[in-house]
């Protein structure tokens, strides 16, 4: 089945620091999804992404849907502790309402 | 509005045994996902519902799991037999359309 990669694994930063992940697929997608969890929650939606190109921000975290429509990014602007957690890029499928996720990419601020 | 009520939260059982989790999904939401998210890894779709009808059980190992969801509502995921590498949090969403409702999960350890 597809498959999506996401880089890096996990990332170690100072507080202040501004962050960056990103997705890559071997297949397009229509929507690009991009979540937050918590430990001992579930996911939650941060940004949706539904155009090739799309430039989306919602406060400090600003996503883009690539142009090939295989690749996401995700940008978080000055970090706080609170943004501690696991991130999850996911695509929407063309052809049903499936989404694949990611492997995620921990994030761990320092104080 | 309420969120997806899960549970239990937590369930330790022996292997061989048999488990069941319920999810009441956000009222209205015509599509129910349950997926499975092993540690350090992002979820796997086991199954969808549209209503009570299942869209895509690809992925559910059919031999020890089983889904339903009856009038459309509440849904129930069994294993039976469990085994040890059944061991991973069992999350339910529900959506109307894009960017899924995730639950808390349950966290299922196998010993």
């Amino acid at each position: 089945g597809q498959q999506l990669n996401q880089s890096p694994q996990s990332m170690f930063i100072q507080e202040g620091e501004d962050v960056s992940m990103n997705c890559t697929s071997s297949s397009i997608f229509n929507t690009w999804l991009w979540y937050k969890q918590d430990p001992g929650e579930g996911p939650v939606l941060l940004i949706a992404l539904y155009k090739a190109g799309e430039l989306t921000s919602n406060g400090r975290l600003t996503a883009q849907f690539g142009i090939t429509r295989k690749d996401s990014f995700l940008n978080i602007s000055a970090s706080i502790p609170s943004d501690v957690g696991i991130y999850f890029c996911a695509g929407l499928e063309s052809s049903a309402s499936k989404i694949i996720f990611g492997s995620g990419t921990r994030l761990s601020i320092r104080p | 509005e309420a969120g997806v009520a899960q549970s239990p939260r937590y369930k330790i059982i022996e292997k061989r045994q048999s488990v069941a989790f319920w999810c009441n999904p956000i009222s209205g939401h015509a599509t129910l996902y349950w997926y499975q998210q092993i540690l350090g890894q992002g979820p796997k779709l086991l199954i969808q519902f549209q209503n009570n009808g299942v869209v895509d059980d690809s992925q559910l190992p059919k031999d020890r799991f089983s889904a339903e969801r009856l009038k459309g509502v509440d849904s129930t995921l069994k294993i039976q037999p469990a085994k040890l590498e059944d061991s991973a949090v069992y999350l339910c969403a529900s959506s109307l359309s894009y960017g899924y409702t995730f639950g808390s999960g349950t966290r299922l350890t196998v010993v």
